[in-house]
């Protein structure tokens, strides 16, 4: 079983539109966990962190429900440069400070 | 601030040669990191250097890949011999000193890009 499950997509919605990308994690040691964004041939650049209480930056929230082991990013008022994979973070907890990736979520903002 | 940078950008080499890949980490980073991304598959660890020592080396795929880190500087990854499966995009990554219950955010690089023909 994976480390880090994701939808991969992809999704395409319109400008304006709220998009929720989902993602699922197996190890219930770990302690961190983040959003990061990555853009065609480049490097995986952190959107945020999630913390247990939720957390929000501007068009960008971000859950985690440590019971089912789940993290969420939704993003509000979609815009064209939002078009990007968005990769889901989670750290090995008890074994050390690797990351564990999932394989990204491709989205797609239409005009 | 500088990034992390990593050199080359791209490589493109015959199967049995060897490749050296370099990350220089963000300077006062003690933590080094190196990922690789095998085309179609998520990214993935390979090992964690804390200052000079290898902290983890849990994700190297074998012993054809070598990590230094000399100094506590920047790093090397080598392949020798290179293997048609080796190919993908090395990521190095570097972070802050990580304090025990904590993670710091990790800082990546823009990659090597690896052919092996």
């Amino acid at each position: 079983r994976k480390e880090v499950e994701q939808d991969p997509g992809p999704f395409n919605v319109p400008e304006g539109a709220t998009v929720a990308f989902n993602c699922t994690y197996s190890n219930s040691a770990s302690q961190s966990f983040f959003w990061y964004r990555q853009d065609c041939r480049k490097e995986p650049k952190l959107l945020m962190s999630v913390y247990s209480s939720g957390n929000e930056d501007g068009r960008f929230t971000a859950q985690l429900n440590r019971a089912s082991q789940y993290i969420s990013l939704l993003i509000r008022d979609s815009k064209l440069s939002d078009s990007a994979t968005y990769l889901c973070v989670v750290n090995s907890g008890d074994t050390g400070n690797q990351f564990y990736f999932g394989t990204g979520t491709s989205l797609t903002v239409i005009p | 601030e500088a990034g992390v940078t990593q050199f080359p950008s791209h490589s493109v080499i015959e199967k049995g040669q060897t490749v050296t890949l370099r990350c220089d980490p963000i300077s006062g980073h003690d933590n080094l990191y190196w990922y690789r991304r095998v085309m179609g598959k998520e990214i993935k660890f390979l090992l964690h250097f804390v200052k000079e020592s290898k902290q983890d080396e849990s994700g190297m795929p074998n012993n054809r890949f070598l990590a230094e880190r000399t100094g506590g500087t920047y790093s090397t990854l080598k392949v020798q011999p290179a293997e048609l499966e080796d190919s993908g995009v090395y990521f190095c990554a570097s972070s802050q000193e990580v304090k025990t219950g904590s993670t710091d955010t990790q800082y990546f690089g823009p990659g090597t890009r690896l052919t092996v023909l």
